[in-house]
C-alpha cells in the first residue's frame, strides 16, 4: 500500500537560510510524487510534481525536489527562505488510480 | 478563468444532522475528487467521480455519499453527523482521471459539528 512519511512536523529557518523538508514514500510501483503548499484558511496549491524523466524537478516560487528511487525519498528544498514561504507543506504520492495519498504535513516557520 | 469553487465556505451543524457540500470544477474539467482534512492532518481521499461515475472511494463509512451532475459539478453528502466529521472538506478537479492529471484544489468548506 502507498504511504508517505514527512519527517518533522515543524521546521523553523531564518530568512535567507536553506529550506529542507523531508518526504519518504512507500510504493510498490514507480510513483507519481507531488508537493503541495497550504496557506492559512486556503486550499492546496501545487508546488511541483514528479511523473517520469528527470529526477530533479523545479517548481514554483524557487522550490525544487529530487526523486531518489534508491532512498524512496522526494525531499523539497529552496536555497533561500522568504517570509512569504511560511505555510503548511504536504508531500503526496499517487500510483495507478485516482487518489492522492498525503503525508501529515510540515509547518514551515520563517523568522527575520 | 475561475478556479475550483466550493460552497458554503463555513457550516455549523449538530450531531445527527445531514449536510450537503457543493463543488464546481474548473471549466472543461471532467473529474472531481473529495478530500477530508482534519485539523493537523493531511487530506484524506473520500471519493473521485469522472463523467458522473464513481471511480474511486476511500475508507469512509456509508454515511458519506457523493454524486456528479451533467455539468460536472459535484455534491458531497454526509448523514448522521458525528463530532469527528468536523473538518475542512476539499474538492479537487482535474481534466481527466489519469494518474498524471494534476488535481486543482478549491478553498474548502469548513464543517463544524457541535
Amino acid at each position: 500500500a502507498q504511504s508517505v512519511t514527512q519527517l518533522g512536523s515543524h521546521v523553523s529557518v531564518s530568512e535567507g537560510a536553506l529550506v529542507l523538508l523531508r518526504c519518504n514514500y512507500s510504493s510498490s510501483v514507480p510513483p507519481y510524487l507531488f508537493w503541495y503548499v497550504q496557506y492559512p484558511n486556503q486550499g492546496l496549491q501545487l508546488l511541483l510534481k514528479y511523473t517520469t524523466g528527470a529526477t530533479l524537478v523545479k517548481g514554483i516560487n524557487g522550490f525544487e525536489a529530487e526523486f531518489k528511487k534508491s532512498e524512496t525519498s522526494f525531499h523539497l528544498t529552496k536555497p533561500s527562505a522568504h517570509m512569504s514561504d511560511a505555510a503548511e507543506y504536504f508531500c503526496a504520492v499517487r500510483e495507478a488510480g485516482t487518489a492522492l495519498i498525503f503525508g501529515k504535513g510540515t509547518t514551515l516557520s520563517v523568522s527575520s | 478563468d475561475a478556479g475550483v469553487t466550493q460552497s458554503p465556505t463555513h457550516l455549523i451543524k449538530t450531531r445527527g444532522q445531514q449536510v450537503t457540500l457543493r463543488c464546481s470544477p474548473i471549466s472543461g474539467h471532467k473529474s472531481v475528487s473529495w478530500y477530508q482534512q482534519v485539523l493537523g492532518q493531511g487530506p484524506q481521499f473520500i471519493f473521485q467521480y469522472y463523467e458522473k461515475e464513481e471511480r474511486g472511494r476511500g475508507n469512509f463509512p456509508d454515511r458519506f455519499s457523493a454524486r456528479q451532475f451533467p455539468n460536472y459539478s459535484s455534491e458531497l453528502n454526509v448523514n448522521a453527523l458525528l463530532l469527528g466529521d468536523s473538518a475542512l472538506y476539499l474538492c479537487a478537479s482535474s481534466l481527466e482521471s489519469q494518474t498524471y492529471n494534476e488535481q486543482f484544489f478549491g478553498p474548502g468548506t469548513r464543517l463544524t459539528v457541535l
